[in-house]
């Protein structure tokens, strides 16, 4: 039973480009959620997503947009990178449908902003 | 107030003791909690959840919620160097949908 993968592991980028990164669930979960984790702090959530949509959203600027596909994976994606963005990116998958609020994390993207 | 609170250790304990995590939280935030452990490096792992007043206890984790103090906790018995690891506090928030960690507190167990 595959967990919650998360791509790529790592990512460098420069100020002002943009960065996408990508989520499989859970096999059987619905939702996708995705948390940013910077140095010493505790993830902060950014926003979920379930059928498709954006159901609740964190403060985050609308830099920071999401996609979930008809297969349940999810893609963050970050514009105009600020050095700020800098932090470990965290997907977690649950299942609404079960009404389960036990969220399972993946690894994580590491993105460094130069 | 903050809506979750840790402190942020490090907490240390030698090998074989109770090592006990605490929380406190605000109205801003739901009464269903949630354990995460995360080594350093890797993504939070889950250890239990509690959504009612009182004990609950999962090997050698007991969970503690007491909603009228605000205050929940972890508790370690026998903690093994393999412990050693930060402990987020997590509730739902108000929508029930999603987490509010805390900052973490950071276990070290002593060999």
């Amino acid at each position: 039973d595959a967990g919650v993968t998360q791509s790529p592991t790592h990512l460098i980028k420069t100020r002002g480009q943009q960065v996408t990164l990508r989520c499989s669930p859970k096999s059987g979960h619905d939702t996708v959620s995705w948390y940013q984790q910077a140095l010493g702090q505790g993830p902060q959530f950014i926003f979920q997503y379930y059928e498709e949509e954006e159901r609740q959203r964190g403060n985050f600027p609308d830099r920071f947009s999401g996609h979930q596909f008809p297969n349940y994976s999810s893609e963050l994606n970050v514009n105009a990178l600020l050095l700020g963005d800098s932090a470990l990116y965290l997907c977690a998958s649950s299942s609404r449908l079960a009404r389960s609020y036990e969220q399972y994390f993946g690894p994580g993207t590491r993105l460094t902003v130069t | 107030q903050k809506e979750v609170e840790q402190n942020s250790g490090p907490l240390s304990v030698p090998e074989g003791a109770i090592a006990s995590l605490n929380c406190t939280y605000s109205d801003r935030v739901s009464q269903s909690f949630f354990w995460y452990r995360q080594y350093s490096g890797k993504s939070p792992e889950l250890i239990m959840s509690i959504y009612s007043n009182g004990d609950k206890e999962d090997g050698r984790f007991t969970a503690q919620l007491n909603k009228a103090s605000q205050y929940v906790s972890l508790l370690i018995r026998d903690s093994q160097p393999s412990d050693s690891a930060t402990y987020l506090c997590a509730p739902l928030d108000n929508y029930g949908q999603n987490f509010v960690f805390g900052p973490g507190t950071r276990l070290s167990v002593l060999p």
